[in-house]
Formats: structure tokens, sequence, C-alpha cells
């Protein structure tokens, strides 16, 4: 119940497409859901993030789409480049205080020039 | 650099030695986080303070691990006698509990354990 399950495990798209990366979660107490980008040898750094009161958010070329209901969400990124090229992590938090995440598997991203 | 700072950025020690990696948290911060990190996966939880009181601690640290956060600055993990699996990322990260839930990690203490 506490896992968040990531997906695909690699993705390549060439530049201006628009790669999505899936997760899926079981636990309904959690109640936000960010997205971090990591580089080689460097510290997750958030991405973006939502509430589940919240269908869509949007910052820059990056979306989360978010389905309560099927306990699902996703990310866009619009126009990819290749600096876009790192490996993303969607995680989830149970709030409560504790505010721990759990995260799921990553998924490396390439994008081609 | 207001990030979250870590110390050292790699370690190699020998199998049985004891290890000690610090994180400085963003200033004002009160909650700071350790995870653990291994290759091809997400970050782990493994433990949670509150200014200076440990308020959570995982599964995944043994007695081996210790962590400490004394007068609500900074933070210690040591662990002793190291074992080949405890070979990973150890990531630090911090929040001030009123950020709308968002934590912000450092750039992680790499250890390999020979």
């Amino acid at each position: 119940q506490q896992q968040v399950k990531q997906s695909p495990q690699s993705l390549i798209v060439q530049k201006g497409g628009i790669p999505i990366i899936n997760c899926a979660y079981e636990n309904t107490a959690f109640d936000y859901f960010p997205w971090y980008q990591q580089f080689p040898g460097k510290g997750p750094a958030l991405l973006i993030a939502i509430r589940p009161d919240v269908s869509e958010k949007k910052e820059g070329r990056f979306t989360i789409s978010f389905n309560k209901s099927a306990k699902q969400f996703s990310l866009h990124i619009m126009d990819s480049q290749p600096g876009d090229s790192a490996t993303y992590f969607c995680a989830a938090s149970l709030g409560g205080g504790t505010y721990k995440y759990i995260f799921g598997t990553g998924t490396r991203l390439k994008v081609l020039a | 650099d207001t990030g979250v700072s870590q110390d050292p950025r790699h370690k190699i020690t020998k199998r049985g030695q004891n290890v000690t990696f610090r994180c400085d948290p963003i200033s004002e911060h009160n909650r700071l986080y350790w995870y653990r990190q291994t290759l091809g996966q997400g970050p782990e939880f493994l433990t949670y303070f509150q200014n200076e009181a440990q308020l959570e601690k995982s599964r995944l640290l043994s007695d081996r691990f210790s962590a400490e956060r004394p007068k609500g600055s900074f933070s210690t993990l040591e662990i002793q006698r190291t074992e080949q699996g405890d070979s990973a990322m150890y990531l630090c990260a911090s929040s001030t509990g009123t950020s709308g839930n968002t934590i912000y990690f450092g750039e992680g203490s790499w250890l390999t354990v020979v």
C-alpha cells in the first residue's frame, strides 16, 4: 500500500517530442505528489508538484495530469530538449506532519538531438 | 549558496570501518530528512528530525546507523562497522513544514565500501 509504481523504466524521444511518465499508487491517504529530476551524481531537484484536488498543473514545459479515481498521475514534458535528459522520479507524501516521501523507481529519459 | 549542504561528497572506506556524514540544512528549515539511494532506484526514507527530535526511523536504519541533530541545526549520520551493502548515496533534505510539503535535497554523499 505504501508503494508508488512508476513506468516506463526508460524512455527515448526525439527533440521536440512529448515524453510521458506514469505513476500509480494505492494508498488514498497520500496527499501530495511531487516530481523530481535528477542528473548523474546530483541530488534530486523538485520540478513540479500537485495535490489530489487538482486534475492538472502546468509549470513551463512540465505538466502533471492527476486522475484521483484511478489513483494515477503522469508527467508530460512539452517540446523536450536534450538538456531534459535525466532520471525522473515521482513521489507521494502522506503529509500529516512527517511529510516523508515514497519514491517511484525512476524513469531514465534520453532526448535525442 | 543557501541550499542543503552535504559533506563529504564522496567517501571510500574499508569494510568494518566507521563513517560519518554531515548535513547542513537550508537556514531556518526545522525539518531534516535522511534518505538512501542505490543505483537505479529511487531514494528510500531513513529518518526524520523536527528540530533536534528524531521523530521517525525506517526499518532500513539498522543498529549500525545512528543519526543526530544537536541543537536542531546540522545533522550527522554515522554508519558503524560498514558493510559492502551500505554502498549507496546518502541524501539529506530539509523543509520548513509550512512550504506545502516540499522538501529540498542536497547533492548527496556517495559511500563506497570496499
